[in-house]
This record gives C-alpha cells, structure tokens and sequence, in this order.
C-alpha cells in the first residue's frame, strides 16, 4: 500500500536535546512538508522542500531542521531551541507544490 | 484577520442530519480548495478537491466554492456517527497550503 509513513507515534524530549522525527513516503512524490498542529490553531508550515537537496522555511521554522538527501525521506529534528516543541507533528507528501496533499498519522512530541 | 476562517464548533446533530461545513477566505488568489476530514489522533484525510465555483458531489459529500463570495462550504447528507471528526478546509497558495483551524463535528446515535 502506497501512503506515508512517520515514526515514532509518541516521543518525549528531555531539555537541551536534540530529537528527530522520521518521515518515509512510497508514493513517489516530489514535494514534501512538515505541519505542527497545536490546540484551535489549525496546521502551521514548518519546512518544505519540491525536490531532493532542496527544502524552504515555512511561517514557524526556528528551533527546526531538516534534511532532503532521498525522495522518499524527509526527517525533522526538533532542536534544543525550539522552546516550545510540544505538539502534534505532521508530515505530508504531494505530487507538485500547490496540489493536495496526503498525510501521515502523525507524532506526538512531549518534554519530560 | 486570518487568510481563513473556520468556525470551531463544536457542531452537534442527529445521526442522519445534513450536516453544513463552512470557510471564508480573504485571498482571492486562492485557485485550489480542499476539505480533510481529521480523526482523533490521526494525519488529515483528503475527502474533497476543486478547482472552480461550482459544486462537485462524491457519495454522501458535495463540495461547494463561491469564489465570488470567498466562500466554501462541505455538505454531509444523511451524516453518521462515524462522521464525528475535525473538518479542516485547505486552499493553495502558490507553494503551500493555507488551512482554516477546523471544526469539530459530532454525530450523535
């Protein structure tokens, strides 16, 4: 079956660490994004990227980075100055930029 | 003032209401228009896509956009409790999404 993959479903962070969240899609799709959805926010852009080797700031980059070096993968590191990071994070895939976008289920990032 | 807005909810019925699903928008650039249907715990899952004014139906779901207005509505007819979800509507803006907050429907048995 086709779809997008992220792991783990439930992550914790301890202060000043470093954490990253996988991001696997099969569906031969150029375009990738990362989303953190918080409480009565809606989705918010974290990083993009529409080809391999390359990846844009979304509205909430800071404290985020991520890498592009296979199509399929698109992993996010939640960095110590990110201050905020508890959320819900979402990963997503599209054939081009602009068309719509199919999601995975999701990572629940936590601070211990 | 948001891109776009989406009332909250939560928004309850009766198992086999029609259910009105709403969003407006300031952007009259916006081409694309998407509703996502979000289950608790769960990645959006794209129900409805189109492009022009218009409607466009698929089983129990019609999609409508009044670009005229700004304005796009998801109609649910004989809704069910497996319908009870987040409903977030989406719209392109040149490299990315713009998505409203989502409203919380609740279908009661």
């Amino acid at each position: 079956d086709g779809g997008i993959t992220q792991s783990p479903k439930y992550l914790f962070r301890k202060e000043g660490q470093n954490v990253t969240l996988s991001c696997e899609q099969n569906l031969n799709h150029d375009a990738m994004y990362w989303y953190r959805q918080d409480p009565g926010q809606g989705l918010r852009l974290i990083y993009y990227s529409q080809i391999v080797n390359d990846f844009q700031k979304g509205d909430i980059a800071e404290g985020y980075s991520v890498s592009r070096e296979k199509k399929e993968s698109f992993p996010l590191t939640v960095t110590s100055a990110q201050k905020n990071p508890t959320a819900f994070y979402l990963c997503a895939s599209s054939i081009q930029e602009s068309q719509p976008q199919h999601f995975g289920d999701g990572t629940r990032l936590s601070i211990l | 003032q948001k891109e776009v807005e989406q009332d909250p909810g939560p928004l309850s019925v009766p198992e086999g209401a029609i259910v009105s699903l709403n969003c407006t928008y300031s952007n009259s650039a916006f081409q694309y228009f998407m509703w996502y249907r979000q289950y608790s715990r769960k990645g959006p899952e794209l129900l409805m896509y189109t492009y022009s004014s218009g409607n466009k139906e698929d089983g129990r779901f019609t999609a409508q956009v009044d670009k005229s207005s700004k304005y796009i509505s998801l109609f649910i007819r004989d809704s069910q409790p497996s319908d009870s979800a987040t409903y977030l509507c989406a719209m392109d803006s040149s490299y990315k999404l713009i998505f409203g907050s989502g409203t919380r429907l609740l279908v009661r048995p």
